[in-house]
């Protein structure tokens, strides 16, 4: 398998641009997770889907977020407008299901995101 | 108080040393404890996971898990220069989430 896939792996934008990141998990993976890292707050949940459903997004920071996950092998993050305090970088991660509940996460290389 | 907690190093040590990786949490209610090593530049990786209190060895890593006191360590056995990344520890609270700690800088000297 070619793991967790996401795109663009750069992205530079000028504040009030919408930027959308991509994500493909694993094949067979029922869980979706979307993390922000940054040096002052390390790595932080946004958001995380099962079954394609969102499941908790206490973590989005604002209004400005959102996520989506149209299909099993698919999701995107979209942040409109943009603003310099969301550069980091953002990973996504999907795992499958052991005993009922979410098995071991698997990253992808993430998208390193610079609001100018 | 931060769930969890470690300490951000860096943490310098000699090659063919043993390296010594802390972390605590708050919630006693946590049950399932993992390390990932993320490289500079890169995504985090799982290097151990434990349950249970004790020991669980895995080639030169051993981590160790004490609930009563809430703590986590990672051993790095015979440390060498590849070893040299920042460990995150993480804490699953029998929900579907992880809780990570910061991270902890390793740097291993030749």
């Amino acid at each position: 398998d070619a793991g967790v896939i996401q795109s663009p792996r750069h992205e530079v934008t000028e504040m009030g641009q919408e930027v959308t990141l991509r994500c493909k998990p694993i094949s067979g993976h029922d869980y979706l997770f979307w993390y922000r890292q940054t040096m002052m707050r390390g790595l932080e949940l946004l958001i995380y889907f099962n079954n394609n459903v969102p499941i908790d997004d206490s973590g989005m920071p604002e209004d400005r977020f959102s996520a989506k996950m149209p299909n099993a092998s698919f999701s995107t993050l979209k942040i409109q407008p943009s603003e310099p305090r969301d550069s980091a970088v953002y990973f996504c991660a999907s795992s499958g299901t052991n005993m009922g509940s979410t098995d071991t996460q698997y990253f992808g290389p993430g998208t390193r995101l610079t609001v100018l | 108080q931060k769930e969890v907690e470690q300490n951000s190093g860096p943490l310098s040590v000699p090659e063919g040393a043993i390296a010594s990786l802390n972390c605590t949490y708050s919630d006693r209610g946590s049950q399932s404890f993992f390390w990932y090593r993320q490289y500079s530049g890169k995504s985090p990786e799982l290097i151990m996971s434990i349950y249970s209190n004790g020991d669980k060895e895995d080639g030169r890593f051993t981590a160790q898990l004490n609930k009563a006191s809430q703590y986590v360590s990672l051993l790095i056995r015979d440390s060498q220069p590849s070893d040299s990344a920042t460990y995150l520890c993480a804490v699953n609270k029998n929900t579907d989430k992880l809780i990570f700690g910061t991270g902890t800088r390793l740097q291993v000297f030749p």
